[in-house]
């Protein structure tokens, strides 16, 4: 059983430009959830991704876009780059979306210029 | 979500137990405690959860009070490799709208030679 993947693994961007992360979600999951990660903080939830619809969104500005596909893997979006936008993303996929506990995978560290 | 309280920092010495404390005073009675873990910039690990009984599983044991208040995370021979930030989340489960995990900013557990 494979666990959550993400890419790229790092990224640098510069100011104004456009990104897009990559989720694929563990066997047998069809939820995701993206979380953003600031330097010593806890993770921050962005949105959640369920039957290719958003399911809930966190305190994240509509810059802030996803995507996910029919095999349950999800992309996130994210436009007009700032510099707080520099951090470490996060995907965590789940069987359901609000009963079932959250698998994390490694990341995608992006810094902005 | 109801909020949690845990101490900065900890120490342990390898070989002996860790036990990390979490106070969530304002738990309500559908209400999951779920522990986390971070190893340096890598994605959230899942430890294990529970609603009221002791929960045990490979990687640590719970133990939530009576009363619910608090809870504590045993880990019962703690290696170098635990060393991580530990994070204690409540939330509802199952059903309702609590999609995601509010992440405070943990216990960073430091395991000494």
């Amino acid at each position: 059983e494979t666990g959550v993947t993400q890419s790229p693994t790092h990224l640098i961007k510069t100011r104004g430009q456009q990104v897009t992360l990559r989720c694929s979600s563990q066997s047998g999951h069809n939820t995701v959830s993206w979380y953003q990660q600031a330097l010593g903080q806890g993770p921050q939830f962005i949105f959640q991704y369920y039957r290719e619809e958003e399911n809930g969104r966190g305190n994240f500005p509509p810059r802030f876009s996803g995507l996910q596909f029919p095999n349950y893997s999800s992309e996130l979006n994210v436009n007009a780059l700032e510099l707080d936008d520099s951090a470490l993303y996060l995907c965590a996929s789940s069987r359901e979306p609000s009963t079932d506990t959250q698998y994390f995978g490694p990341g995608t560290r992006l810094t902005v210029l | 979500d109801a909020k949690t309280t845990q101490p900065p920092s900890m120490d342990c010495a390898e070989g002996r137990a860790a036990n990390l404390p979490c106070n969530h005073s304002t738990i309500s009675g559908n209400e999951y405690v779920y522990w986390y873990r971070q190893i340096h910039s890598q994605g959230p690990q899942y430890i294990i959860h529970g609603l009221k009984n002791n929960e045990t599983n490979e990687m640590a044991s719970l133990i939530i009070t009576e009363d619910r208040k608090s809870s504590t995370l045993i880990l019962p021979h703690a290696t170098l490799r635990d060393t991580a930030v530990y994070y204690c989340i409540v939330r509802v489960q199952p059903g309702g709208s609590n999609y995601k995990l509010t992440f405070g900013k943990g216990t960073l557990l430091t395991v000494n030679p």
